[in-house]
C-alpha cells in the first residue's frame, strides 16, 4: 500500500511554530479520519492527534490538527526541546481496506 | 488502566517459526480491534492488519497477507503474530496497538531479530 505523504524533516527555533503535512487521496484523508502520532527517540509511538483535530487526554492545547481535502496538518506551537520526535499521520483507506501511515517528518528544534 | 503488555525480544534464524504476544488488560478485550504495526530500523510504521476479538474477524495488509498470521485468545485476553518461516528481513520491532479509527493504546514492542 501507498504510504501518506509527509516532509521528511521540519525545523524550527524554541518557542516557534512548526506544521507537518500529509498528502493522500479521496479514498483515505479525503473521506476518513486522520490521527497523528509522536514517536519520542527509541519509545513506543503515542496517539498525537485523532479525528483529524481532538486532542487525546494529556497532550497539550499548543497542538492542533486540520484537515482540508486530501491534505492534512499538524501544527504545535510554543516550540520545545521536548518535541523533537518522528510524527506520523494515518487513516483508513477505503478502496484497498487497509490503514496507511505518513511518511513521517523528524522536528528538529534548532 | 489499559494496558498492552508484549513478550520479550526474539533472534531467530532464517526459516524458524515464531509466534509473539499482546497480552491486554483494563478493557473491554473482544470489543476493541487490535492491530499490529512493524516498525523496521530506522524506518517508518506499517500497518500489517487487525483482527476483532469478539469473532476473530481478521485483516491484513496485501503486503504481509500469507506471510503472517493474526490471531487472538479471548480467554486470556491476548493477540497473537506468527510466523512460519522468518526471514532475515523480518528484523524489526512490531507492536501491538488498541485499534478504533485510530490507535489509543500501544504495547511497548518486541523486537525480533533474524540473523543465521
Amino acid at each position: 500500500q501507498s504510504a501518506l505523504t509527509q516532509p521528511p524533516s521540519v525545523s524550527a527555533a524554541p518557542g516557534q511554530m512548526v506544521t507537518i503535512s500529509c498528502s493522500g487521496s479521496s479514498s483515505n484523508v479525503g473521506n476518513n479520519y486522520v490521527s497523528w502520532y509522536q514517536q519520542l527517540p527509541g519509545t513506543v509511538p503515542k496517539l498525537f492527534i485523532y479525528d483529524n483535530n481532538k486532542r487525546p487526554s494529556g497532550i497539550p492545547d499548543r497542538v492542533s490538527g486540520s484537515k482540508s481535502g486530501t491534505s492534512a496538518t499538524l501544527g504545535i506551537t510554543g516550540l520545545q526541546t521536548g518535541d523533537e520526535a518522528d510524527y506520523y499521520c494515518g487513516a483508513w483507506d477505503s478502496s484497498l481496506s487497509v490503514y496507511v501511515f505518513g511518511t513521517g517528518t523528524k522536528v528538529t528544534v534548532l | 488502566e489499559v494496558q498492552l503488555v508484549q513478550s520479550g525480544a526474539e533472534v531467530k534464524k532464517p526459516g524458524d517459526s515464531l509466534k509473539i504476544s499482546c497480552k491486554t488488560s483494563g478493557y473491554g478485550f473482544p470489543s476493541f480491534w487490535i492491530a499490529w504495526v512493524r516498525q523496521l530500523p530506522g524506518k517508518g510504521l506499517e500497518w500489517m492488519g487487525v483482527i476483532y476479538p469478539d469473532d476473530s474477524d481478521t485483516r491484513y495488509s496485501p503486503s504481509f497477507q500469507g506471510q503472517v498470521v493474526i490471531s487472538v485468545d479471548k480467554s486470556i485476553s491476548t493477540a497473537y503474530l506468527q510466523w512460519s518461516s522468518l526471514k532475515a528481513s523480518d528484523s524489526a520491532i512490531y507492536y501491538c496497538a488498541r485499534s478504533k479509527l485510530w490507535f489509543d493504546y500501544w504495547g511497548h514492542g518486541t523486537l525480533v531479530t533474524v540473523s543465521s
